[in-house]
């Protein structure tokens, strides 16, 4: 069975501080992997998407990675702001887009 | 266009009920996408359109639910006999083919909050 596994489950982090997310993935084949960032009570929004031939990827203060041999990938987050505190997810694809496999995400907090 | 749209936000109903979800997808995408999120949990997907062919369905589509892309424009998502086990975000998201890469870039919407008492 497909899985992508996510830890910590939740975090806890103070302004201004770094952090990393990890995600471990069993889908095979394997095309593509996303975070997406998920505030309460909204959809998902993306913020990285990579091949299998990338290894890391940056969109503002976020920066994915992604070791495809050992099918892990990790999110880090310089200089955390209060307004990223939400749930991080990391999906895997294992085609051009359609069946996507979610993990349970990482709830992620930014206290003040 | 400022992105999907899912409607309602909220809907509570009672055991047995039945309830129908709308989604209105990115003007041109061409694919329409339904899942489902229980809380803590990622999405689960349910279902896919490629205009308004349904072309793949999860096993977790029971028979009391189906979805509806009549015109391959917006979609609906009705649940039958609806049982406490439903309860959850049922999330639509759409997307097209994006040039060269072949990839599909999925936009979800804000999601319909189902609680079933």
């Amino acid at each position: 069975k497909n899985q992508v596994e996510q830890s910590p489950q939740s975090l806890i982090i103070l302004e201004g501080k770094n952090c990393t997310l990890q995600c471990n993935y069993t889908v095979s084949p394997f095309s593509n992997l996303r975070w997406y960032k998920q505030d309460t009570g909204r959809g998902p929004v993306s913020l990285t998407i990579m091949t299998f031939s990338e290894n890391t990827k940056s969109n503002g203060r976020y920066t994915a990675t992604l070791d495809a041999d050992t099918k892990q990938s990790s999110l880090h987050i310089t200089a955390s702001q209060l307004s990223d505190s939400a749930s991080y997810i990391c999906v895997v694809s294992p085609n051009a887009g359609n069946m996507l496999t979610f993990g349970g995400g990482t709830r992620l907090m930014v206290k003040p | 266009d400022t992105g999907v749209s899912q409607d309602p936000r909220h809907k509570i109903t009672k055991r047995g009920q039945n309830v129908t979800f709308r989604c209105d997808p990115i003007s041109e995408h061409n694919r329409l996408y339904w899942y489902r999120q229980t809380l803590g949990q990622g999405p689960e997907f349910l279902t896919y359109f490629q205009n308004e062919a349904q072309l793949e369905k999860s096993r977790l589509l029971s028979d009391r639910f189906s979805a509806e892309r009549p015109k391959g424009s917006f979609s609906t998502l009705e649940i039958q006999r609806t049982e406490q086990g439903d309860s959850a975000m049922y999330l639509c998201a759409s997307s097209k083919k994006a040039g060269t890469s072949g990839r599909y870039e999925q936009y979800f919407g804000p999601g319909t909050r189902l609680t079933v008492t």
